[in-house]
């Protein structure tokens, strides 16, 4: 069964430090999607950043990085500059075979000022 | 603001009961999804539309259904109503029936159930 780990319920930073949230997944699938979510205290779900495991190049959104290593079905997310509206619960999901998003239980992000 | 709409925001009903929570898609999405997030959880799939018609079912229980009518508004609907069934459910709405290429999800705020 494809499974998501995020292995850190909480992490914390300071502002304009950088972070890294941490993302592991289980799949015998060799082409596959893997997103990170943000959601706010509003609780909207927002794309931030999406790889297709099949391109080598890791996915950049301007402050948000990740380290896709496809061999060690790892799949981080790195947020340089933090700001104080990054706060909130990120999510990493992979996309199976047949269109489901399988998601991590997230990590909550708190930026101190 | 995504462009997807929920309602309502928040239900609060008893065991028991039946409810249904409505979603209006992003102008020009064909497909809707549900989600169901609990308490400190990721979002669980729930059942996908696409134009009308189901595309994907997850976990979703028998005392849930679904249905996409022709202007493309989504309904969930809940029955006999448990205490575990408290929950965010959340409704997303993409262009195509596949997501994950340059038809990206767009979420809802979604509706806060609590059963008591």
């Amino acid at each position: 069964a494809q499974t998501v780990t995020q292995s850190q319920p909480e992490m914390s930073v300071q502002e304009a430090e950088t972070v890294t949230l941490s993302c592991t997944y289980d799949t015998s699938e060799s082409d596959y999607y893997l997103f990170w979510y943000k959601q706010p205290p509003s609780r909207q779900m927002i794309l931030v950043i999406r790889q297709e495991a099949y391109k080598q190049q890791n996915a950049t959104e301007n402050r948000f990085s990740v380290n896709f290593q496809k061999a060690a079905k790892s799949f981080s997310l790195k947020i340089s500059d933090s700001q104080l509206g990054d706060a909130a619960m990120y999510f990493c999901a992979y996309r199976s075979p047949d269109y489901q998003l399988i998601w991590g239980a997230g990590t909550k992000l708190i930026i101190k000022p | 603001d995504s462009g997807v709409t929920q309602t309502p925001k928040h239900l609060i009903t008893a065991t028991g009961q039946r409810v249904t929570l409505r979603c209006s898609p992003r102008s020009g999405d064909l497909s809707v999804y549900w989600y169901q997030q609990s308490l400190d959880q990721g979002l669980q799939f729930l059942i996908q539309y696409y134009n009308g018609e189901e595309r994907a079912k997850g976990n979703i229980l028998e005392r849930f259904s679904a249905q996409q009518f022709p202007d493309l508004h989504s309904e969930l609907n809940l029955s006999s109503l448990e205490l575990g069934d408290s929950a965010l459910y959340f409704c997303a709405s993409s262009e195509g029936w596949d997501y994950a290429g340059d038809s990206p999800l767009h979420f809802g705020n979604g509706t806060r159930l609590t059963v008591t």
